[in-house]
């Protein structure tokens, strides 16, 4: 069956734009993710999503930064007015439920944004 | 300090060698344990999961000491396709709520070579 897909593969964009990036899970999940990966700083978690609702945004480095979750799908991760320290892999994982945290995450290809 | 540490290596071994990775994690309240492989340019993808009483997967062999908050990775018999970057991970309850927050190492680096 079809994994968790992310758009666009990679981005290349200048500093001060915005910036849309797309994660489709796997269909049933009702858990979504959103990690970002980069060079030297390993993954770091960037926000969950039960549904719809985002009960941990914890990660979030900053204002510039916001998510939403439509029809218990799709989500959209936004990075508002770019800086080059947003340059990263942005990775979106998806599992079944997410009750205690055993459910294993699956991860999409991600997301190559590099900010000129 | 980092919530969960390893060895970043790299680790290079012949083939048909035994190799050990290991972790350390920092949040006695942690619940789920995890190695991820991850291939160059990739997604991580879940190797195994982690439990007290040690867990097998043909060459892979996983240990939890919670005592000692450590977790380990061993793989006998390498082979060339086991090159990649191994990811200790961990998920605890954030704030009361009952999810898991992935929270990775820094991988270690393996290679295997003829």
């Amino acid at each position: 069956g079809a994994g968790v897909s992310q758009s666009p593969s990679n981005k290349v964009t200048e500093k001060g734009k915005d910036v849309e990036l797309r994660c489709d899970p796997i269909s049933g999940h009702t858990a979504l993710y959103w990690y970002r990966q980069s060079l030297g700083q390993g993954l770091e978690f960037l926000i969950y999503f039960q549904g719809n609702s985002a009960p941990d945004k914890s990660g979030l480095p900053s204002d510039r930064f916001s998510a939403e979750r439509t029809g218990g799908s799709v989500s959209t991760l936004t990075i508002q007015r770019t800086q080059q320290e947003d340059s990263a892999v942005y990775l979106c994982a998806s599992s079944l439920v997410d009750v205690g945290g055993t459910d294993t995450q699956y991860f999409g290809p991600g997301t190559r944004l590099t900010v000129l | 300090r980092k919530e969960v540490e390893q060895d970043p290596g790299p680790f290079n071994v012949p083939e048909g060698a035994t190799v050990a990775f290991n972790c350390t994690y920092s949040n006695s309240a942690s619940q789920s344990f995890f190695w991820y492989r991850q291939d160059c340019r990739k997604e991580p993808k879940l190797l195994m999961s982690v439990y007290s009483s040690g867990n097998e997967d043909g060459r892979f062999t996983a240990q939890l000491n919670r005592a000692s908050q450590y977790i380990s990775l061993l793989i006998r018999d390498s082979k060339l396709s086991d090159s990649a970057t191994y990811l200790c991970v961990v998920t605890s309850n954030a704030g009361g709520t009952s999810y898991g927050k992935l929270t990775f190492g820094q991988g270690t680096i393996l290679t295997v070579h003829p």
